[in-house]
């Protein structure tokens, strides 16, 4: 089975500030990785995935992602904070030969000006 | 162009009745799947399927039904069993992993259920 956390349910961040959130998954199979985000009464749109290969992996809007094995993370950084950054974000697991999809609870971010 | 529908967007349903929630696909795509969300819960799977005519319960499933009669269709039933229904739900696709290069699930927009 799979697993996600994502700790901490809310993260204000100044515009032009680095935005950080954290994903630590648990899976008994290699891992598909994933990082959603999800804009107010709308569907979730991918940011990002990883399924092989390069570890550090480059999404829409200037996201970004990386892979780490030993630490069982799949943290997304943005550099740089814009208002049009504020949304929720979920982090997903999916296993390899599973099509189960497990999500973290998200993480709400709101960007302050 | 190539998506997920859900409709209604929005629907209201009076307590004791079951209401039906519409998710049509055109990618394809083997695997559909209904997540139920709550503020502060993230997304929990409540039913999946992976084949026509076969599906499988996810972690909340008492409540509710599916039906895989089609490839392209996977409607999920709220019943009156359900007791707290009001939620965002939402539907998704996705190839079966092995297959294809896109292994990432595409959702719909969504189906607001209020009861009232």
């Amino acid at each position: 089975a799979q697993s996600v956390t994502q700790l901490g349910s809310h993260l204000s961040v100044s515009e032009g500030a680095l935005v950080l959130l954290r994903c630590n998954y648990s899976s008994s199979v290699p891992p598909y990785l994933f990082w959603y985000v999800q804009y107010p009464n709308q569907g979730l749109q991918l940011l990002l995935k990883y399924t092989t290969g390069a570890t550090l992996v480059k999404g829409i809007n200037g996201f970004e992602a990386e892979f780490k094995k030993s630490e069982t993370s799949f943290h997304l950084t943005k550099p740089s904070a814009h208002m049009s950054d504020a949304a929720e974000y979920f982090c997903a697991v999916r296993g390899y030969g599973n099509n189960r999809l497990a999500f973290g609870k998200g993480n709400q971010v709101v960007v302050i000006p | 162009d190539g998506g997920i529908t859900q409709s209604p967007k929005y629907l209201f349903r009076k307590e004791g009745q079951n209401v039906t929630l519409s998710c049509e696909q055109n990618l394809n795509h083997d695997a559909m799947y209904w997540y139920r969300q709550d503020p502060g819960q993230g997304l929990r799977l409540i039913y999946y399927s992976q084949i026509v005519n076969d599906f499988q319960k996810g972690d909340i499933a008492e409540g509710y039904s599916v039906s895989r009669e089609k490839k392209e269709s996977f409607p999920l039933t709220v019943t009156s069993a359900q007791k707290n229904p009001t939620a965002f739900y939402l539907c998704a696709s996705s190839t079966l992993t092995g297959q294809g290069k896109d292994t990432e699930a595409f959702f719909g927009q969504g189906t607001r259920l209020t009861v009232v």
